[in-house]
């Protein structure tokens, strides 16, 4: 069973470019979770969606960030019009269920230059 | 009131030795107490967890002891060794949060040989 898988690794953009983060949740799951690390600090929740549904994006930023689940496919969370401060690590967790373990990918490094 | 604090920021043992790992937080809803270990350029990982209906929680050399009336919770890895070495953060979440994982900042634990 694959674990979460995350694409791409890395990405360079430019300022004022978009980015799109794909997330691939482990077979089974339904949830999924995208977290931001910022350099040197924690986790900072962003966004969790279920299939076809936000489900809360309290952590997300009001402007330039969205985030999706199709029926089809993997989650995507697309940054438009990145700028420096967007240069951060962003992870991706799935779980089965809500309140269970979520499994982390091991991320989308994203540099602003 | 949705913070946890964590500390220390970075702790240096020598092999054999014992690490101590602390977390304190505010929002007393929080229901479900998780730890996670990084490794550099990975995604965090699972390493136990904790609900608050009990004081300790022990799998292998990792222990968690939960203070619900202190509001604080640490992590005690007996014998430490150096694949150890890795980045530990605290967590916490509430049923009524739908599983959002709050973090603490981290601890960068070094073992050394």
């Amino acid at each position: 069973n694959a674990g979460v898988m995350q694409n791409p690794r890395h990405l360079v953009r430019r300022r004022g470019q978009e980015a799109r983060l794909r997330c691939s949740p482990m077979k089974g799951h339904s949830h999924v979770y995208w977290y931001r690390q910022l350099p040197e600090e924690g986790l900072k929740f962003m966004v969790y969606l279920q299939k076809e549904n936000i489900i809360d994006e309290s952590g997300m930023p009001k402007e330039r960030f969205s985030a999706e689940f199709p029926k089809e496919g993997p989650s995507i969370l697309r940054i438009q019009q990145v700028v420096r401060g967007d240069s951060a690590a962003y992870f991706c967790a799935s779980s089965p269920q809500p309140l269970s373990e979520q499994f982390f990918g091991p991320g989308t490094r994203l540099t602003v230059l | 009131q949705q913070q946890v604090k964590q500390s220390p920021q970075s702790l240096i043992v020598q092999k054999g030795g014992i690490s101590i790992i602390n977390c304190a937080y505010e929002n007393t809803a929080f229901d479900y107490f998780p730890w996670y270990q990084q490794f550099p350029g990975k995604g965090p990982a699972l390493l136990i967890a904790i609900r608050p209906d009990v004081s300790e929680k022990k799998e292998g050399r990792f222990t968690i002891s939960f203070n619900k009336s202190a509001k604080q919770f640490s992590l005690h890895i007996m014998d430490s060794q150096p694949g150890d070495s890795a980045t530990y953060f605290c967590a916490a979440t509430t049923e009524t949060s739908g599983s959002r994982l709050t973090f603490g900042e981290g601890t960068q634990l070094t073992v050394n040989p």
